[in-house]
């Protein structure tokens, strides 16, 4: 697509529910990250993938989050028993990496904004 | 962990004055990258610094990286009410034999213009 692409643009739980946030990068980009900013912050990292796997997810805060990318395109992040704290811009980015010829530059989604009550 | 410190937090300039905006890492960076936010929207891409010393024009806009690798910064000549937004600089760690990875972004700063 022209631009990497997150459905819900906004997405209203209550404390203790599940959420699925989806993330569509920009076609070819094989490299794929998952950041989080709360009001007045910058993105915070929480994991990226090169391809299918997990190649660092080590800014997931805890084991309630869990993302996947099953083939290498469309990533989901997953929160499990949402609490309040959650409550942020949920960014996706997507690039191309230099040794696959890209530039590495990261380009970001629209954001999905996650309210927990 | 890698930090990365944007000063100001907040700059409130007159249109046509001058902007500035400092960035510095607690460690090497491999490259930088600087980012603009409008109110509401998501981080836009501007530009990426990856040489030691490197200084780089968009117009307006002028990035420099320190030769040291663990500064930056974004100047703005003769500022326009367009320019509003938060600047964010976001840096990639060296770890040899990656040319990928997160992102570490500062706190950014927040312009306000005045015309």
């Amino acid at each position: 697509g022209a631009g990497v692409s997150q459905t819900p643009s906004n997405k209203v739980t209550e404390k203790g529910k599940y959420v699925e946030l989806r993330c569509d990068p920009i076609s070819g980009h094989t490299a794929l990250y998952w950041y989080r900013q709360s009001l007045g912050q910058g993105p915070e990292f929480l994991i990226y993938f090169q391809g299918t796997g997990a190649a660092d997810d080590s800014g997931l805060p805890n084991d309630r989050f869990f993302a996947v990318r099953p083939e290498g395109s469309v990533s989901t992040l997953k929160i499990q028993r949402t609490e309040r704290g959650d409550s942020a811009v949920y960014l996706c980015a997507s690039s191309f990496p230099l040794d696959r010829g890209g530039t590495d530059t990261q380009y970001f989604g629209p954001g999905t904004r996650l309210t927990v009550l | 962990g890698q930090q990365v410190m944007q000063i100001p937090q907040y700059q409130h300039v007159q249109e046509g004055e001058d902007f500035t905006t400092y960035c510095n890492s607690s460690t090497t960076l491999s490259n930088i990258q600087w980012y603009k936010q409008r109110p509401g929207g998501h981080p836009v891409f501007l530009i990426q610094l990856v040489k030691s010393g490197e200084v780089k024009k968009q117009k307006r806009l002028t990035f420099q990286f320190g030769e040291a690798k663990k500064n930056s910064s974004l100047h703005i000549t003769a500022t326009q009410t367009t320019d509003v937004g938060t600047y964010f600089c976001a840096g990639k760690k060296s770890a040899g034999g990656t040319s990928y990875g997160k992102l570490t972004f500062g706190q950014g700063t927040i312009l306000t213009v005045h015309p």
